[in-house]
Parts: structure tokens; sequence; C-alpha cells
């Protein structure tokens, strides 16, 4: 099956740092990534949606400047949390959806940051 | 945005019991599906259900879907142990995106 990995699974940085989270699809090509925040207790958010090659397309309230998303291939998507504050911790999940047009979204294991 | 809602928020249920999940959501769908998720971990997918269809099983899963009232069901049998998790409904938008809308969740413990 296909199967999407995130790196790291943990991460703790200062207030004022940048982290980055990478998201891949290992056993196929995802051609549109999705990036969630999901608060402890709560439901998935979707935070922006990404096409390999192309800008990313954020929700409302998510901060394109502070949640930088990169789609630079067809197997990796990077989101990169910017000047990282206690708030922003949370568990961060990626899910990719491959060229096929199927419409199931494959999910990683997610990243639990926490900024102190 | 959180479109869908789903009841009950918690559940609790003896081992072999059924447990049965409800979720509602608001906007035309392309397919809605059920997903798992155990504590602190990702998403396990479970069932997907088209908007033409109205039911599907999967082992001991069985999912409605009744677009008329914008809403769905998941009904686990004969549950265990090792089903206790959180389970969430989420609907796929209409578009070539088919950006998925979460429900709030229910989370389900079922007792040996």
């Amino acid at each position: 099956g296909a199967v999407v990995s995130q790196h790291p699974s943990r991460v703790i940085c200062k207030s004022g740092t940048s982290v980055k989270i990478e998201c891949r699809s290992l056993d196929f090509q995802a051609t549109t990534m999705f990036w969630y925040r999901q608060f402890p207790k709560q439901s998935l958010m979707l935070m922006a949606t990404s096409n390999e090659g192309s800008k990313a397309t954020y929700e409302q309230g998510v901060e394109k400047d502070k949640f930088l998303i990169n789609h630079a291939s067809l197997t990796l998507s990077t989101l990169t949390v910017t000047s990282a504050h206690p708030e922003d911790s949370s568990f961060y999940i990626c899910s990719a959806r491959g060229q096929t047009g199927l419409p199931e979204q494959y999910f990683g294991p997610g990243t639990r940051l926490t900024v102190t | 945005s959180q479109q869908g809602e789903e009841d009950p928020q918690a559940l609790s249920i003896q081992e072999g019991e059924n447990a049965t999940m409800n979720c509602s959501y608001k906007t035309s769908i392309n397919n809605l599906q059920w997903y798992r998720q155990n504590s602190g971990r990702g998403l396990v997918h479970l069932i997907l259900i088209r908007s033409n269809e109205r039911e599907k099983h999967s082992g001991r899963l069985r999912v409605t879907l009744d677009t008329s009232k914008k809403s769905s069901s998941l009904l686990i049998t004969a549950s265990r142990a090792a089903d206790t998790a959180s389970y969430f409904c989420a609907t796929a938008s209409l578009g070539s995106a088919r950006q998925l809308t979460f429900g709030s969740g229910t989370q389900l413990t079922v007792l040996p």
C-alpha cells in the first residue's frame, strides 16, 4: 500500500527558531500534498494544499509567511514553521494523493512540535 | 474549516458490543471517509463511501451515507479492546483538489 513518512516524529525547539518538517511519499508519486494541524483532543484542521511545482494554497487564517510550504518534487513536501512560538506547539500531519486520480489520501504518522 | 460534527463525542462500551458513531456535514461532497487515530499517532484510513453509495461494508465495519440528510454512520460490530481510538469522518469536497474536511471525532473506549 501507499506509505507516507514524516520526519522528524518529534521536535522540541526554542521560541524564535525555525523548524522544518518533511513529508515523503515512499512508494508513489504525490501530485498533491496536504498539511494539517491538530491540537490536543481536537480534530485535524487543514492548513494548506500544495501541488508539485506550484505555490501552496493556504486556508483562511493560516499565515503563509509563518508556515512555509515547499513541494519541490513528486515525493517530498516540507513545512517550515518560522519564528516559532509556544502557541505553534501542535501535532502536524501531512497527507498525499497520487497521480491516479483516486480519492484516497494517505497520511503520514505526524510530527509532534513543542516550542519552549 | 471544520465542517462535520460527530456524535457522540465520547462512547464507552464493553468488549463484544457494537459501537455506532454518527457524522453530519454541511456541503455537497464527492465522498466521505472514516479514519481511526490512536492517541498521539497518525491516521489510519478505514473506509471510503462515495456520494452515490448508500452503504458499504469492510470486515466488522459498516458505513452508511444519507446525502439527503447529509449524514453518515460508522458501525463497528463485536468490538474489541484494540478498537479503542478516536474515529473521525472526513468529507471530500467536489473539485480537483478533493480536500478533506474532518469532523470533530468520537473517542471510543472499549472496555475488556
